[in-house]
């Protein structure tokens, strides 16, 4: 079925370093996958999205990489900052006539000032 | 522009009651998708629906649950019948076309006595 892994499940870093988290897909006939930020008792916050077409996504500081072949789709967080403290989650849009998104178990990053 | 609006923001029922959770999409968005949290885990997909269709409902619960979005109006997620383990977030999103970015309310927090 329809799956979407993350990892890791917790990622504390020192402000100024960079952080990675990566997921992996199961319908090989996904073609869109954002990405939500996710804040204590807060509604998830589209933060970059990319296509099955492209290959990488840049946004400032936020940068996502697709590698359609291997399944797997990462983001890249450089220069963090306390505030990017969240829970991130990963998700994918599967083939057929749906626009429902499956979602990633989440990654708890901590930004140690 | 306002954002996609939810309420009641907590929701407080005992077994065997029903629940009502609405969804008012943003502005010039027709598209409306559902999905539930539970504590410390990602969204797990429940219906999506466009004014008046039911597009996918892969994710709800066979029995008690039911949703709809009318012509005129928000959509209503309906819960009969709740029990303890209906307790969890209820997110709703909105997009304005079918293979657009989606953008999530503020959540429902619906807990069960």
């Amino acid at each position: 079925g329809e799956n979407v892994e993350q990892h890791p499940s917790t990622l504390s870093v020192q402000e100024g370093d960079s952080a990675v988290i990566k997921c992996t897909y199961s319908d090989s006939a996904s073609n869109y996958f954002p990405w939500y930020k996710q804040e204590l008792g807060k509604r998830p916050q589209l933060i970059i999205d990319i296509r099955s077409n492209v290959g990488e996504k840049k946004d400032q500081r936020i940068a996502v990489t697709l590698n359609k072949t291997a399944k797997h789709f990462s983001l890249h967080i450089t220069e963090t900052q306390p505030e990017d403290s969240a829970v991130y989650f990963c998700a994918s849009r599967p083939g057929g006539a749906t626009n429902k998104l499956i979602f990633g178990t989440g990654t708890l990053l901590a930004v140690q000032p | 522009n306002a954002g996609v609006m939810q309420n009641p923001r907590h929701l407080v029922r005992r077994r065997g009651q029903e629940a009502r959770l609405r969804c008012s999409p943003m502005k010039g968005h027709s598209h409306v998708y559902w999905y539930r949290q539970l504590p410390e885990e990602g969204l797990k997909f429940m219906v999506y629906l466009q004014k008046e269709n039911i597009i996918d409902e892969s994710g709800m619960p066979k029995e008690r649950f039911s949703a709809e979005f009318p012509k005129e109006g928000p959509s209503i997620l309906r819960i009969q019948q709740v029990v303890r383990g209906d307790s969890a977030a209820y997110f709703c999103a909105s997009s304005p076309g079918q293979y657009q970015p989606q953008h999530f309310g503020d959540g429902t927090r619906l807990s069960i006595l």
